[in-house]
């Protein structure tokens, strides 16, 4: 099993501009996340999912967007990037929050000017 | 809302040494508690889960502790080596959601 993948690993987006942070488990679980971390802070949760077609906003939805169409992708969608956008995002996945253990992609490097 | 505070934020150890990590949580209705690892650069690594009902766990060197009445967890090392060099996370589901609240983690480096 590869896990938790997420591409690209690193981007630099101008303001204004949008892209698509891409996050696929193939370990079958229900649960997907979205967090952010910045420099010296614990992690942030952006969106979560707990199946296919089911999404719902965390600690830090505004200007990002999230899609569930299949239970092994999650694409986080950052639309008109701020310089405030600029953080590390992971992606993870766990069989259920309240069971079990979040497995966690290597992370996308994101930095906007 | 619950928050979820580490201590130290940073820890030096000369090699050998046991050590103990601090977690604490202000809202003790949690589903269970979960210990991260994160190396410079790389994502998280889960090394260790405590249900609500547990009181600790252990994984070889490491053994983490639940004391969900005062709102506490502890990581302890064993034997430390400069391997365990990394950020430690302690992170708390709550109770009645489906999300993960982390702490800002603790910067251990082990010295040779």
């Amino acid at each position: 099993n590869a896990g938790v993948t997420q591409t690209p690993k690193f981007r630099i987006l101008k303001i204004g501009q949008s892209m698509t942070l891409q996050c696929t488990q193939d370990m079958n679980h229900n649960y997907m996340y979205w967090y952010r971390q910045d420099p010296g802070m614990g992690l942030k949760l952006i969106y979560y999912s707990v199946g296919a077609g089911i999404t719902d906003k965390g600690e830090v939805p505004n200007g990002y967007n999230v899609s569930r169409s299949t239970t092994e992708d999650f694409p986080l969608r950052l639309e008109l990037a701020a310089p405030s956008q600029t953080s590390v995002y992971f992606c993870a996945s766990s069989y259920s929050t309240l069971s079990g253990e979040q497995y966690f992609g290597p992370g996308t490097r994101l930095t906007v000017t | 809302k619950q928050e979820v505070t580490q201590i130290p934020a940073a820890l030096s150890v000369p090699e050998g040494e046991n050590l103990v990590l601090n977690c604490s949580f202000t809202d003790s209705a949690i589903y269970n508690l979960q210990w991260f690892r994160q190396d410079p650069g790389k994502g998280l690594t889960s090394l260790l889960l405590i249900q609500s009902s547990q009181r600790e766990q252990t994984s070889g060197r490491l053994n983490a502790s639940l004391d969900k009445s005062s709102g506490r967890s502890t990581l302890y090392i064993a034997a430390s080596q400069p391997g365990d060099s990394a950020t430690y996370l302690c992170a708390v589901c709550q109770g009645g959601s489906e999300k993960l609240v982390f702490g800002k983690g603790t910067k251990l480096t082990v010295n040779p």
